[in-house]
């Protein structure tokens, strides 16, 4: 069975700074790995995914994540955090049925 | 874009009654799912549906629960005689042939009371 873990549940960062949200990943096979975000009374929206290739995979809104296999990590991140990023980050994981981590809030203070 | 639309947006139902979420995929998708999320906790996979028939439930999935896509255009999930801890939300996600991303849509609120 397929896990993922977001061992914070919270993530506090000052505006302007690099921002990073981990997670950890427990699958057979070759992962498909993916992060979403998800706002105040909405859906899940698609940031990026990595299926295979550059471990470095960049995404929406200067979004970007580093597959690491050794680590069985994909940790997000951005350089330079503005406020409108303030959300609930998912990770998952999975190919036709996900298995999401429990979210991490990310707050990004002005 | 193409979106996930879903109806209602919330619903609130007495216990014991039935439910019909609707959600109308993208138009060229062909793999549909539904999730759910109970308020503070993580999204949970229910379901997942391919060429007209339940391809993988999870255990959540029990036979309150059902899916329909009733016509071209619509996909519906159905609780038979809700419970209290049905209150949750719920996300329809689809899947285009060949892709590996599911696009979401932006859920239904249920509360039942």
């Amino acid at each position: 069975a397929q896990s993922v873990a977001q061992p914070e549940d919270q993530v506090n960062v000052a505006e302007g700074n690099p921002l990073t949200v981990k997670c950890t990943y427990s699958v057979s096979g070759n992962p498909y790995l993916f992060w979403y975000v998800q706002y105040p009374n909405r859906g899940l929206q698609f940031l990026l995914k990595y299926i295979t290739g550059d471990n470095l995979v960049k995404g929406s809104y200067g979004f970007e994540a580093e597959f690491n296999k050794s680590q069985t990590s994909f940790h997000l991140k951005k350089p330079s955090a503005l406020v409108s990023d303030s959300a609930l980050y998912f990770c998952g994981a999975g190919s036709y049925q996900l298995t999401f981590g429990k979210g991490t809030k990310l707050s990004v203070i002005p | 874009e193409p979106e996930v639309t879903q109806t209602p947006s919330h619903q609130v139902t007495q216990m014991g009654q039935e439910v019909i979420l609707r959600c109308v995929p993208i138009s060229n998708h062909l793999y549909f799912y539904w999730y759910r999320q109970i308020l503070g906790q993580k999204v949970e996979f229910l379901v997942s549906f391919y060429n007209n028939e339940i391809s993988e439930k999870s255990e959540i999935f029990d036979d309150q629960f059902s899916v329909e896509r009733p016509d071209g255009s619509n996909f519906t999930l159905k609780i038979r005689s809700t419970k209290l801890e049905d209150s949750a939300m719920y996300f329809c996600a689809s899947l285009g042939q060949g892709k590996e991303t599911q696009y979401f849509g932006p859920g239904t609120r249920l509360l039942v009371l």
